[in-house]
């Protein structure tokens, strides 16, 4: 079975620093999906950033990259230029890749709740 | 498109109470899910389905129950409620692929917030 964990309850960050939130994760699968979430306070979850497990090139979008080493489990994200929007939890998520019909269920970390500071 | 839509927003039930919490989706996703996500927890899937007329159980399914009789529709029933089912729970959807490896991100509603008291 797949495990996700988030060792980093609580974060804080001042505007524009930035912060790097932890994740690692436990598998014996080879080919599978990894996911930030982002849940503000208006509960809505919102995916932030997809790396695929075949890729060796860390994804970014804009000021969100993640370092992805596949070795060690490990799937940090890192805010840049941190803005007061940022403040909300974050979720780490892991989805086996399926094929042909399968399901595409995620299994979610604990959470890391942000502060961003003015 | 409004997305995955929840009804309602809030409840709060006595216990043994039942009720059935809404999902509807408007993308044409054959993957359907409902998640509950507990204070200082992360989501964890309660059912899903991959197609009208077929569900599954998820990690925790007990005191639940799912139905899919149409692709846009996938409601969850609590049958007895218990003060353990207090949660938010969320439901999600997707396209999936059945020609090959794409695993789309879920679509999330804006969540069910319900008390059992």
């Amino acid at each position: 079975a797949q495990t996700v964990t988030q060792s980093q309850p609580e974060m804080s960050v001042q505007e524009a620093e930035t912060v790097t939130l932890s994740c690692t994760y436990d598998t014996s699968e080879s080919n599978y999906y990894l996911f930030w979430y982002k849940q503000p306070p208006s509960r809505q979850m919102i995916l932030v950033i997809r790396q695929e497990a075949y890729k060796q090139q860390n994804a970014t979008e804009n000021r969100f990259s993640v370092n992805f080493q596949k070795a060690a489990k490990s799937f940090s994200l890192k805010i840049s230029d941190s803005q007061l929007g940022d403040t909300a939890m974050y979720f780490c998520a892991f989805m086996k890749q399926t094929y042909g019909g399968a399901t595409n269920k995620l299994i979610f970390g604990t959470g890391t709740l942000l502060a961003v500071q003015p | 498109n409004a997305g995955v839509t929840q009804t309602p927003k809030f409840r709060i039930l006595k216990i043994g109470q039942s009720m059935t919490l809404q999902c509807t989706q408007d993308m044409n996703h054959n993957y359907m899910y409902w998640y509950r996500q507990d204070p200082g927890m992360g989501l964890k899937l309660i059912y899903y389905s991959v197609g009208a007329g077929i569900t599954d159980k998820g990690e925790v399914p007990n005191g639940y129950n799912v139905s899919r009789s149409t692709t846009e529709d996938f409601p969850l029933r609590l049958e007895l409620a218990a003060p353990s089912q207090t949660s938010v729970y969320f439901c999600a959807s997707s396209s999936g692929n059945n020609l090959g490896w794409d695993n789309s991100p879920l679509h999330f509603g804006n969540g069910t917030r319900l008390t059992v008291t």
